[in-house]
């Protein structure tokens, strides 16, 4: 069966530094991958996705994660954090069926925490 | 601004009460997901339906959940009876059915069952 891991249930960084959160699913057939956010009370808002066309892709709020088939990873990235940042990111995979559409469910990763220290 | 809207946002009851949380789908979108939240499990999918119908429930406890859509405007997830273990956010979303499968989320209903 389909499986995202994300490594660490925390990351913890300044604010202007470097973002980094990692997200690798296990597939032997790339799926269809999404990061989402969640604010506090909020429900999940989609990021980005990667749907096999461009492996580096842009999405909103200055983020962009790439694809990186063999090492089977989707990471999450931004150049500079802002105080706004902090939320909880979960990447998502989107099996796909033998004709390359999506199976249609989300299979979620278990989620990491950002905070952004002043 | 098309979203999902979920009732009730917060819902507290005792053990043993049945609760039904609603999801108004976005319009024109013809797949419907309920999915759990908590600490321990995170995003668990319970149910989801393509076009009314309902194609997987397989994450859902039958005894006591039950997932229907009456109509291309509702969703309801229904809990009968609830217990303390039942307590966690539950989130709709919906998807217009893309080749890509991607989601849109409600902002979810909070359950604690006491």
């Amino acid at each position: 069966a389909q499986s995202v891991t994300q490594l660490g249930s925390h990351v913890s960084v300044s604010e202007g530094a470097l973002v980094l959160l990692r997200c690798n699913y296990s597939s032997s057939v790339p799926p269809y991958l999404f990061w989402y956010v969640q604010y506090p009370n909020q429900g999940l808002q989609l990021l980005l996705k990667y749907t096999s066309a461009a492996t580096l892709v842009k999405g909103i709020n200055g983020f962009e994660a790439e694809f990186k088939k063999s090492e089977t990873s989707f990471h999450l990235t931004k150049p500079s954090a802002h105080m706004s940042d902090a939320a909880e990111y979960f990447c998502a995979v989107s099996p796909k069926l033998n004709y390359g559409g999506s199976q249609g469910n989300l299979i979620f990763g278990k989620g990491t925490k950002l905070s952004v220290k002043p | 601004d098309a979203r999902v809207t979920q009732t009730p946002r917060d819902k507290v009851t005792e053990m043993g009460q049945e609760v039904t949380m609603r999801c108004q789908p976005i319009l024109g979108h013809n797949t419907v997901f309920w999915y759990r939240q908590t600490m321990m499990q995170g995003l668990e999918l319970l149910a989801y339906f393509r076009n009314r119908a309902p194609l997987d429930d397989s994450g859902m406890p039958k005894d006591r959940f039950s997932a229907e859509m009456p109509d291309a405007t509702l969703a309801t997830l229904k809990i009968q009876p609830s217990e303390p273990r039942d307590s966690a956010v539950y989130f709709c979303a919906s998807g217009p059915g893309t080749y890509t499968g991607e989601l849109f989320f409600g902002e979810g209903s909070r359950l604690t069952v006491l």
